[in-house]
């Protein structure tokens, strides 16, 4: 079975600053899929970024991006000027290659404030 | 861009009653997952079909089936509520025959309350 940790329940950062998400999983499987899912107050799921396990280059998606270490099992989001409207609840999930379900972490709390 | 659509966005039933809840995936999107995510928690993965079929199952009670109709649709049915299955149950899908494939989007969800 795959384990997805967010050791981070809540964190804040302030408007215009950087913050890093962090994320780390358990799997015996070699391919895999990677996202990161923003759920806002409204609790729609919003797809962020995701990654592909064979792929080496991290993935970016304009303020966004992922430090994917695979040997450390190691999956962290970084957001760069952090908008009002990053405040969200942040999940990292993990799909196996042949798989159809996502398996998410706990999630982390994210506020971004003025 | 169009997205999911899942209705009933709201829904109240009693303990005991019946409850059907329906998806309309993105167009062109074949395979649809169904979401439970109760109070503070993450969302846990019910049941997934493809092509109609089903294509994987995790932790979806007996009382409950779905199934996945010729036009892509899908519809999740809810028998002997509990109270326990009061909770956002979303719908999301993704497209089989692209490179993205695996990529899952969701829909805005529904709100059920077994009072």
């Amino acid at each position: 079975a795959q384990t997805v940790t967010q050791s981070q329940p809540e964190m804040s950062v302030q408007e215009a600053e950087t913050v890093t998400l962090s994320c780390t999983y358990d799997t015996s499987e070699n391919n895999y899929y990677l996202f990161w899912y923003k759920q806002p107050p409204s609790r729609q799921m919003i797809l962020v970024i995701r990654q592909e396990a064979y792929k080496q280059q991290n993935a970016t998606e304009n303020r966004f991006s992922v430090n994917f270490q695979k040997a450390a099992k190691s999956f962290s989001l970084k957001i760069s000027d952090s908008q009002l409207g990053d405040t969200a609840m942040y999940f990292c999930a993990f799909m196996t290659y042949s798989g159809y379900a996502l398996n998410f972490g706990k999630g982390t709390s994210l506020l971004v404030t003025p | 861009a169009a997205g999911v659509i899942q209705s009933p966005r709201h829904l109240i039933k009693e303990k005991r009653e019946t409850a059907t809840l329906k998806c309309y995936p993105i167009p062109r999107h074949d395979t649809v997952y169904w979401y439970q995510q109760g109070p503070g928690q993450d969302p846990q993965f019910l049941i997934s079909f493809y092509e109609k079929m089903q294509s994987d199952k995790g932790s979806i009670p007996d009382r409950f089936s779905a199934q996945q109709f010729s036009d892509y649709h899908s519809e999740l049915n809810m028998s002997s509520l509990e109270l326990g299955d009061s909770a956002l149950y979303f719908c999301a899908s993704s497209p089989r025959t692209s490179g993205s494939w695996k990529t899952q989007y969701f829909g805005p969800g529904t709100r059920l309350l077994v009072l």
